[in-house]
């Protein structure tokens, strides 16, 4: 099946720094990828839906200045978490949809990164 | 707009017994349906999923799902739990461009 890889896979920083999450598309192209925000022992929370060569869409209450979405290949996106504070720590996972694909195609899932902020 | 109830947040079975995870669905159009598994530390894995068609879906390692829309369900199922099926499992609707989740279940495999 497809293959999503997401970099780094764990990551520490301190209070006040930014940290860049990459989600990579191994076999695949990917028109639209998602980015998803898990707390311990609950679901999956989608922060943002990013198409190739456009703006990414923010759901709610998720800031678009604090969450920088670039979507600049059909294999590659990072979100960017500016001044991470310890309330951004979390798991970060991302997913991607191939070119071709609607609603009823997979997403496939990367493995997930885990920022802690000190 | 979509979204999925997931009943029992954590479920039990015994080696060998019948795994039964629920799920129900609102969805204002025919909706794609899926079951995805979720080990600890890693990102989600497809089980099955449902766009059109046979409304019995098989998936991977045994698991088994089918739509009912009268019921607005889509439940998991595996004749014969394994340890190795110890995880947290999420049902997902997914309507337009995006996927909603459920709450997710914890299922626990006793030896």
């Amino acid at each position: 099946g497809a293959v999503v890889s997401q970099h780094p896979s764990r990551v520490i920083c301190k209070s006040g720094t930014s940290v860049k999450i990459e989600c990579r598309s191994l076999d695949f192209q990917a028109t639209t990828m998602f980015w998803y925000r898990q707390f311990p022992k609950q679901s999956l929370m989608l922060m943002a839906t990013s198409n190739e060569g456009s703006k990414a869409t923010y759901e709610q209450g998720v800031e678009k200045d604090k969450f920088l979405i670039n979507h600049a290949s059909l294999t590659l996106s990072t979100l960017t978490v500016t001044s991470a504070h310890p309330e951004d720590s979390s798991f970060y996972i991302c997913s991607a949809r191939a070119a071709s694909g609607g609603a009823g195609e997979t997403q496939y899932f990367g493995p997930g990164t885990r920022l802690l902020v000190l | 707009a979509q979204s999925v109830t997931q009943l029992g947040s954590h479920v039990s079975v015994s080696e060998g017994a019948l795994v039964l995870l629920r799920c129900n669905y609102s969805s204002s159009v025919p909706p794609y349906l899926f079951w995805y598994v979720q080990y600890p530390n890693q990102g989600l894995q497809l089980l099955l999923k449902y766009t059109t068609g046979a409304t019995l879906v098989k998936g991977i390692n045994g698991f088994e799902a089918e739509f009912k829309k009268s019921e607005t369900s889509f439940h998991l199922t595996k004749p014969s739990a394994h340890m190795s099926d110890a995880a947290e499992y999420f049902c997902a609707v997914s309507e337009m461009s995006d996927m909603r989740f459920g709450a997710g279940t914890r299922l626990t495999v006793k030896p």
